[in-house]
């Protein structure tokens, strides 16, 4: 099975900053990378898809990249709604498999 | 507007079974691919199973092979979730979601499932 390793498992930050969450792949997964935000209580939503690609109605201050089988999602401008939990997931093969997720606090 | 409604959910046993049921509107079901995916509470998400667009393939996580089975009815635009032998390790809010080849676009609300005795 491909292992997502994503961190940081936990991050606090203010509103207007950005962060960035990782996350590496156990092997080549050829951009096949989602984001999801999670809200407490809520179902995930897809943020960004193909490692970059933003989905629709998805504000543009989240981005994503990619290094090699390293994954990143970068949100700039930090928003009192951006509070959640992050995740990655790989669609490259199955199992599908995510990385064990990313809660996001603002100060 | 996609809608995904789960129910079917509920309090069982070990050992017992229970179905799944997810009705999907507001797009053509029988285009896409769709899957279960589950969350145990306070933890993370674990892909479950997925169905292929016309209900040909399956694809199941190795630890419910042989217990869950994933199926569709197109014309009725439900996917279902059969969930045999349940494990107190099931225990879990399980999302019904579409699945294009590169994520899963749209979820549902999720529906609770708790086994035990």
């Amino acid at each position: 099975d491909i292992q997502m390793t994503q961190s940081p498992a936990s991050l606090s930050a203010s509103l207007g900053e950005t962060v960035s969450i990782e996350c590496l792949a156990s092997e080549d997964i050829y951009s096949n990378l989602a984001w999801y935000q999670q809200k407490p209580g809520k179902s995930p939503q897809l943020l960004i898809y193909y490692a970059s690609s933003l989905q629709d109605g998805v504000p543009s201050r989240f981005s994503g990249s990619e290094s090699g089988t390293q994954y990143s999602l970068e949100i700039n401008s930090l928003q009192p709604e951006d509070e959640g939990d992050y995740f990655c997931q790989q669609s490259y093969k199955f199992p599908r498999t995510f990385g064990g997720g990313t809660k996001l606090e603002l100060k | 507007e996609v809608q995904l409604v789960e129910s079917g959910g509920g309090l069982v046993q070990p050992g017992r079974s229970l179905k799944l049921s997810c009705a999907a509107s507001g797009f053509t079901f029988s285009d896409y691919n769709m899957a279960w995916v589950r969350q145990a509470p306070k933890k993370g998400l674990e892909w479950v199973a997925t169905i292929s667009y016309d209900g040909s393939s399956t694809y199941y996580r190795d630890s419910v092979k042989g217990r869950f089975t994933i199926s569709r009815d197109n014309a009725k635009s439900t996917l279902y979730l059969q969930m045999d032998s349940l494990r107190s390790e099931d225990t879990a809010t399980y999302y019904c979601a579409r699945s294009d080849y590169s994520a899963f676009d749209y979820w549902g609300q999720g529906v609770m499932v708790t086994v035990s005795s």
